[in-house]
């Protein structure tokens, strides 16, 4: 099993600028997760789908932010436009009919 | 509002010096009290589910027991591949998410 893969593992981009971070959850979940790591706040849940339905999305921080997940194997988390207290680690997780979730490795992004 | 306090922030260990991780927490009704870990740079490994008061996980040198208002994560006679940051979370009852505390960041020096 190749486990959550998520793309790029690093990137770093300028203030303004437009950021595609994505995930391939495990074949099979059901459900998706979308956090945000830093040091000050810890590990933050930013939105969750369940069958591909966005079902909250109370976490996502301001309008620049949004997430798709067109199909069951693909899902991305847009920032438009990008700023520096935006970086941060974001991780990507899948479960299936369970709280217990499997975390991809991580998007580490700098914005400068 | 749903909350979890990890103790201590950092802590390290001899190799061999067995200590307790504490996760506090309140939540409006507990449906499950998660353990995780997390390597540098990677993003956190499911560890143990406890779901009732007065029930225990083990797993190797790592033990987890739960009471109605805190978590503990024993570690006996840690060695240094045990060095990772801690992570607990609760799950409210329903099907809500998971609320993560800070996490403890274990070093174990040889």
């Amino acid at each position: 099993d190749a486990g959550v893969i998520q793309s790029p593992r690093h990137e770093v981009t300028e203030m303004g600028q437009e950021v595609t971070l994505r995930c391939k959850p495990i074949s099979g979940h059901n459900s998706l997760f979308w956090y945000r790591q830093t040091m000050m706040r810890g590990l933050e849940l930013l939105i969750y789908f369940n069958n591909n339905v966005p079902i909250d999305d109370s976490g996502m921080p301001e309008d620049r932010f949004s997430a798709k997940m067109p199909n069951a194997s693909f899902s991305t988390l847009k920032i438009q436009p990008s700023e520096p207290r935006d970086s941060a680690v974001y991780f990507c997780a899948s479960s299936l009919d369970s709280p217990e979730q499997f975390f991809g490795p991580g998007t580490r992004l700098t914005v400068l | 509002e749903d909350q979890v306090t990890q103790s201590p922030e950092a802590l390290r260990l001899q190799e061999g010096e067995s200590s307790s991780l504490n996760c506090s927490y309140t939540v409006s009704g507990l449906r499950g009290l998660f353990w995780y870990r997390q390597d540098p740079g990677k993003g956190p490994e499911f560890l143990f589910t406890l779901y009732s008061a007065g029930e225990e996980k083990e797993k190797e040198r790592l033990k987890a027991t739960l009471t109605k208002k805190e978590s503990f994560l024993h570690i006996t006679a840690p060695k240094p591949e045990d060095s990772a940051t801690y992570l607990c979370a609760v799950q409210a009852s329903g099907n809500t998410p998971l609320v993560f505390g800070k996490g403890t960041r274990l070093s174990v020096i040889a």
